[in-house]
């Protein structure tokens, strides 16, 4: 079941600028993982961020969790083109590996 | 990064028919999968667990009669919609956990896009 919310739901930005999506929780987590789905694909990983982390980076993507608001951001920054894409956070619970994905947050590149 | 595969990428079947989907592990062994259904715009929904060598765990509401998953070997599972009907249509993804030592994330499969006529 969905455990996750992102908002905002979709974004239009220009080439060159920054992008902010949110994501939050309601139990818990193990660690909590970003993915990217461009239409009609399969995941793609991102990034992952464990419980005792606050914040890490991957290239132009930086993620940061606050678990005391059981919430994670992710930035992805000088966006591109191919940037374009929906992305979802996950969050893997521990035990079973079992990933819970948030609604997604559509993302819409201008060039 | 892992590679997993899908077989089919699309298929379009009549009403009552059933259709296998399999998803495959290239290089690596999953001793678990998961297979995951998306509708337009949504986000994915976790069918069930398959596990090698033993039945697979389905999510609640799923109807393990209905979506059959036989996980064969350590790179193959496969998920069959039996008796499909048109509210089946959907996107099925399946996803396998790589060994430990390579981490927590899952690897993805490109997705079979299931259309029932």
């Amino acid at each position: 079941s969905q455990q996750g919310e992102e908002d905002p739901q979709a974004l239009s930005i220009q080439e060159g600028e920054n992008a902010t999506m949110n994501c939050s929780y309601k139990t818990s987590i193990n660690n909590l993982q970003w993915y990217r789905q461009n239409s009609g694909r399969g995941l793609v990983h991102l990034i992952l961020i464990r419980s005792n982390e606050r914040e890490k980076h991957s290239g132009r993507l930086r993620v940061t969790l606050d678990t005391s608001k059981k919430s994670s951001s992710l930035l992805i920054t000088a966006s591109r083109a191919a940037d374009t894409a929906s992305y979802f956070c996950a969050t893997d619970r521990g035990g079973n590996y079992k990933l819970s994905f948030g609604a997604g947050t559509t993302v819409t590149v201008r060039a | 990064g892992a590679v997993v595969s899908q077989h089919p990428s699309w298929v379009i079947c009549k009403s009552g028919t059933s259709v296998k989907i399999e998803c495959r592990s290239l290089d690596f062994q999953a001793t678990t999968m998961f297979w995951y259904r998306q509708f337009p715009k949504q986000s994915l929904m976790l069918m069930a667990t398959s596990n090698e060598g033993s039945k697979a765990t389905y999510e609640q509401g799923v109807e393990k009669d209905k979506f059959l998953i036989n996980h064969a070997s350590l790179t193959l599972s496969t998920l069959t919609v039996t008796s499909a009907h048109p509210e089946d249509s959907s996107f099925y993804i399946c996803s396998a956990r790589p060994p430990l030592d390579r981490g927590y994330e899952q690897y993805f499969g490109p997705g079979t896009r299931l259309t029932v006529t």
